[in-house]
């Protein structure tokens, strides 16, 4: 089955400055990656997504790149606030014709913006 | 409009004891997800349907979980003679079909 290994497990960035979460994956048919925001508590929340025909997506601060052959994709978040100080996880899943598939999570990056 | 919602929030069962937790999805979304949070770790997938068909239980550690979904709506998962290692935040997600999946609150159960 898959896998999905997140680093680093903690990161802590200064208010303003970028931080980059990043995800290998094993099976070379996954087709889908998902970044979800969890704060203490709470319900994980998408922040941005991508499929694998596509190589970079942007959404304001937040952007994900894909790089396929490699296996790997990565979050990048700039001019970093204190509200982005929460848990990120990265997920892969297989895309087909038939609908959507359960996700395989990464371990988790736990994001510390320091005022 | 109203997101996934579930319940009950939180659980406390006595090693032993059968749990049912309930997963509102998203209304239309014609997918559900069931997953399992330990504490400090990512979600784990336990098992997939759409409308009422169970196509993916292969995440279900045992076969004291069960899960059901019988009129492609509402679901339930269900734990059976609970053990300490049960100990978790269950998510339940939703999704049209396409890739995004919407996540509930989550219900906290705790096997003591």
């Amino acid at each position: 089955g898959e896998n999905v290994e997140q680093h680093p497990s903690t990161l802590s960035v200064q208010e303003g400055d970028s931080a980059v979460i990043k995800c290998t994956y094993s099976d070379s048919a996954s087709n889908y990656f998902p970044w979800y925001k969890q704060e203490l508590g709470k319900r994980p929340q998408l922040i941005i997504d991508i499929r694998s025909n596509v190589g970079e997506k942007k959404d304001q601060r937040i952007a994900v790149t894909l790089n396929k052959t490699a296996k790997h994709f990565s979050l990048h978040i700039t001019e970093t606030q204190p509200e982005d100080s929460a848990v990120y996880f990265c997920a892969a899943s297989i895309r087909s014709g038939g609908g959507a598939d359960g996700l395989t999570f990464g371990k988790g990056t736990h994001l510390i913006i320091q005022p | 409009g109203a997101g996934v919602s579930q319940s009950p929030r939180y659980k406390v069962a006595k090693r032993g004891q059968d749990v049912a937790l309930r997963c509102d999805p998203i209304s239309g979304h014609v997918s559900l997800f069931w997953y399992q949070q330990a504490l400090g770790q990512g979600p784990e997938f336990l098992t997939y349907f759409q409308n009422e068909a169970q196509l993916d239980k292969s995440g279900l550690p045992s076969d004291r979980f069960f899960a059901e979904r019988p009129e492609g709506s509402v679901s339930t998962l269900k734990i059976q003679r609970t053990q300490q290692e049960d100990s978790a935040v269950y998510l339940c997600a939703s999704s049209t079909g396409t890739d995004t999946q919407y996540f509930g609150p989550g219900t906290r159960l705790t096997v003591l």
